[in-house]
């Protein structure tokens, strides 16, 4: 149950595009398809951006996106806004029923 | 309104117990699986356990497991986590949440505001 890979922060100025990136292995981003994403802003409960790989919930914004190709999955936020300055984790289901999140990156809005 | 309201955290000695509870209201509790993440200070997040909808499954994290027991009581629409064998390393926010349906695939529609687990002597 190793958590998945992600970059430590990344960063974009206000309208740009930015990817996180997400690599995990064959037993879990490779095999599933049940990775979601989550935004997580310090001292608030988490919040289900992306399921499915690519999937928005209700009232999540359409400038999320999601993809998987191979054991690495991406989320990218499109026309970037202040608000979106938070802590993002990507999540897999994994062999043997369990759950592995990423370690987490911090995107910066310039 | 979803709502999860966690209870039970607290200072625990080394090797001591808690016991955590998850209080679910505005939606029925049987009818969803159910998990405990949590994230120790200055770390991320990490998925402990989780339970099916109908309590016949349970898995847990190897970093727990022998140690810690998840539960539910859908009667009381309440979710458990019995953590026995503390240690330092269990110091963290505890956070119960709701899966998006019955199933154990890791989609977290809801989440409580969190418990916090300190373990020192």
């Amino acid at each position: 149950q190793s958590a998945l890979t992600q970059p430590a922060s990344v960063s974009g100025s206000p309208g740009q595009s930015i990817t996180i990136s997400c690599t995990g292995t064959s037993s879990d981003i490779g095999r599933y398809q049940f990775v979601s994403w989550y935004q997580h802003y310090p001292g608030k409960a988490p919040k289900l951006m992306i399921y499915d790989v690519n999937y928005r919930p209700s009232g999540v914004s359409n400038r999320f996106s999601g993809s998987k190709s191979g054991n690495t999955a991406s989320l990218t936020i499109s026309g970037l806004q202040a608000e979106d300055e938070a802590d993002y984790y990507c999540s897999s289901h994994s062999s043997s029923s369990t759950v592995v999140f990423g370690g987490g990156t911090k995107l910066t809005v310039l | 309104e979803v709502q999860l309201v966690e209870s039970g955290g607290g200072l625990a000695q080394p090797g001591g117990s808690l016991r955590l509870s998850c209080a679910a209201s505005g939606f029925t509790l049987r009818n969803y699986a159910m998990s405990w993440v949590r994230q120790a200070p200055g770390k991320g997040l990490e998925w402990v356990s989780g339970i099916s909808d109908s309590d016949t499954q349970t898995y847990l994290a190897d970093s727990v497991k022998g140690r810690f027991t998840i539960s539910r009581d859908n009667s009381r629409n309440t979710l458990f986590m019995q953590m026995n064998s503390l240690r330092a390393d269990d110091t963290a926010v505890y956070y119960c949440a709701k899966e998006m349906s019955y199933a154990l695939t890791g989609y977290y529609q809801a989440w409580g505001q969190g418990t916090l687990v300190t373990v020192s002597s």
